[in-house]
């Protein structure tokens, strides 16, 4: 089975960049999504195929996909970024959806 | 788009339950659909997804054998019959609609609580 891998948590003061990261084997061959989900609240998309933004979601995140590495990059963080963030692929080869451990972000 | 799950609740490990997810304001046929899971203070977990004409299901490991998506085209409506239920299978269950022609999940519903115990 395809795994990713991504640290537990990352912390950033205010109007920082947090980088949140996807591990995965190849991964830069592979349509990565992301998603945030605020606490007690359902999982949104943020991010689809490595680096497009849907609709309403700020100019202030951008994604990146290359090698073995996917990275979520959110510029001039605010307090309401604070979430869990998961990366997440569809695995070919066996038709399976894929997510990633998540991230917990703090802005402190 | 609006997306409402509903059956969840208490059920004894072995039992079965079923969950629906009332689907609206899109073109249910046209879309693939999915059920997420997420077990207490954990990450989320992939179940289960259907095209959008039925024909293709494809199952986590962890749920094959036991669970069954399904969705009926005539009441825009997902299911997700589960059997053989155990305490590992105590989470917010998610449904949540493909993008279209897409990899991604564009829209989810507020999901509906599952909790096996005896």
């Amino acid at each position: 089975s395809y795994v990713l891998t991504q640290a537990p948590s990352v912390s950033v003061a205010p109007e920082e960049t947090a980088r949140i990261s996807c591990g995965g084997n190849n991964i830069g061959t592979k349509s990565v999504h992301w998603y945030q989900q605020r606490p007690g609240q359902a999982p949104v998309l943020v991010m689809s195929a490595d680096r497009n933004r849907p609709s309403g979601i700020p100019d202030r995140f951008s994604g990146y996909n290359s090698g073995s590495t996917a990275t979520l990059t959110i510029s001039r963080v605010e307090a309401g970024d604070e979430a869990d963030y998961y990366c997440q692929v569809w695995h070919s080869t066996t038709n399976h959806w894929v997510f990633g451990g998540g991230t917990k972000l703090t802005v402190l | 788009v609006q997306l409402v799950e509903s059956g969840g609740g208490a059920v004894q490990p072995g039992r079965s339950q079923r969950l629906s997810c009332e689907a609206s304001g899109f073109y249910f046929s046209g879309y693939g659909m999915h059920w997420v899971r997420q077990a207490p203070g954990k990450g989320l977990e992939w179940v289960a997804s259907i095209s959008y004409d039925g024909l293709d299901r494809y199952y986590a490991e962890s749920t094959k054998g036991r669970f069954t998506i399904s969705r009926d085209i005539s009441k825009t409506a997902l299911y997700l019959d589960m059997s053989s239920l155990t305490v590992e299978d105590t989470a917010m269950y998610y449904c949540a609609k493909e993008g279209g022609g897409a990899t991604f999940l564009d829209h989810w519903g507020q999901g509906t609580l599952v909790t096996v115990s005896s």
